[in-house]
């Protein structure tokens, strides 16, 4: 079964500029969540789609960041224009839950992640 | 607001040692717990998951336990190897269902041959 996909690997950006990253999740995964890691951090929860719809996004900077989930699959995280502290590893996730009431579980999977350097 | 805390933040052993990461979690209504692992400049493996209705979770050399009533998870490593070495991530799923991870800042360990 093949995994999370993610491109490009690697992107170095002058501030103000703009970026996209793309995200193609585990087949048959309804969930799909886009994670920022800075350095030295744990991921964060930056947004999750159910299919096609955004289920929370709290945590998503709007003024510059935006991500879509065209026909509930693939996925793409925008931000326009960056910031120095958007340097980070961006990571997604697919997911889907298993089992029933209480022995049911949501194991995600994560890709390989975006390192993106905003010089 | 849920908040996933690790210690050690660092460790460095010799080979074959058993050891033990721990993961504290400030709200006990939690829907499941994963344990990753991160190489350096590579996404997340998941190691382990334990359900809010288990105790314990076992894989190989890997045994990862729950004790939800006081906000704490451990994950052993029995005779550790050099591959060993990376940044072991916790984290939990506070909301039910599908919702998203919150996760500690990992333990990176380091396995001396």
């Amino acid at each position: 079964e093949a995994g999370v996909a993610q491109s490009p690997r690697y992107k170095i950006i002058e501030k103000r500029q703009s970026v996209a990253f793309w995200c193609n999740p585990i087949s048959g995964h309804a969930t799909l969540y886009w994670y920022q890691q800075i350095l030295g951090q744990g991921p964060k929860l930056l947004i999750q789609f159910q299919n096609n719809g955004v289920v929370d996004d709290s945590q998503l900077p709007k003024d510059r960041f935006s991500a879509e989930r065209l026909k509930g699959v693939d996925s793409t995280l925008k931000i326009q224009p960056a910031k120095l502290e958007d340097s980070a590893v961006y990571l997604c996730a697919s997911s889907y839950i298993s089992g029933q009431g209480p022995s049911s579980y949501n194991e995600q999977f994560f890709g390989p992640g975006t390192r993106l350097t905003v010089l | 607001k849920q908040e996933v805390t690790q210690i050690p933040a660092a460790l460095s052993v010799p080979e074959g040692e058993n050891l033990v990461l721990n993961c504290s979690f400030t709200d006990s209504a939690i829907y499941n717990l994963q344990w990753f692992r991160q190489d350096p400049g590579k996404g997340l493996t998941s190691l382990l998951l334990i359900q809010s209705s288990q105790r314990e979770q076992t894989s190989g050399r890997l045994n990862a336990s729950l004790d939800k009533s006081s906000g704490r998870s451990t994950l052993y490593i029995a005779a550790s190897q050099p591959g060993d070495s990376a940044t072991y991530l916790c984290a939990v799923n506070s909301g039910g269902g599908a919702d998203g991870l919150t996760f500690g800042k990992g333990t990176h360990l380091i396995i001396q041959p």
